[in-house]
């Protein structure tokens, strides 16, 4: 089976561009998360879904980001417009169930912001 | 609240060592889930175990060992004999039962393991 697929693997883009990350979650996998990991902050959870609905936005930074999840195999991670403090590698992962769950990670995306 | 604290930013041993990786949980609930990833420098976080908070029986899988204990509120991970390869960034996470679908992921530790 395939894992999660993200594209692209790098983006390198100029301050105030839109910037689109893309997902595709394991087959039959119910929740979709995306992480962002940087060296200051680690680790942090930006927004998961349920069955293609957003459930907790709660870690994204602010209105310039958004997510979305049109079908149980895609979802996109927008940025707009960008900022070169958005720097870092973003995650999806996606898993079968609820956080007691493992959660299967993608390679990730890493982006770059000049 | 939930937390995870990794102390050992950083550790480097010599390729054959033991080597534990120390992990701190804090909960206020019965019901958690406690996890270890490893981050290799390609760079995808691998999953490696789940615990439940009511199994406290350590597990080993060939040369990877996990200690866990509610007294301490603790779940160490072993590398016994350590190769090369297990060079990475380790995680780990805690997720409550009751509170959401959010898993909590430690600073991670950088393990060099010198040849």
């Amino acid at each position: 089976d395939a894992g999660v697929i993200q594209s692209p693997r790098h983006e390198v883009t100029e301050m105030g561009q839109e910037v689109t990350l893309r997902c595709k979650p394991i087959s039959g996998h119910d929740y979709l998360f995306w992480y962002r990991q940087t060296m200051m902050r680690g680790l942090e959870l930006l927004i998961y879904f349920n069955n293609n609905v957003p459930i907790d936005d709660s870690g994204m930074p602010e209105d310039r980001f958004s997510a979305k999840m049109p079908n149980a195999s895609f979802s996109t991670l927008k940025i707009q417009p960008s900022e070169p403090r958005d720097s870092a590698v973003y995650f999806c992962a996606s898993s079968l169930g609820t956080g007691t769950y493992e959660q299967y990670f993608g390679p990730g995306t890493r982006l770059t912001v000049t | 609240a939930q937390k995870v604290t990794q102390a050992q930013t950083e550790i480097s041993v010599v390729e054959k060592e033991d080597v534990t990786l120390d992990c701190v949980y804090e909960t206020r609930d019965t019901t958690y889930y406690l996890f270890w990833y490893k981050q290799p420098p390609s760079g995808e976080l691998v999953f490696l175990i789940r615990r439940n908070s009511f199994d406290e029986q350590n597990e080993i899988s060939g040369r990877y060992s996990w200690n866990f204990q509610k007294s301490t509120s603790s779940f160490n991970f072993t590398i016994t004999a350590s190769q090369v390869v297990d060079s990475a960034v380790y995680f780990c996470a805690l997720s409550e039962a009751d509170r959401d679908d959010k898993i909590i992921f430690g600073k991670g530790t950088r393990l060099h393991i010198l040849p």
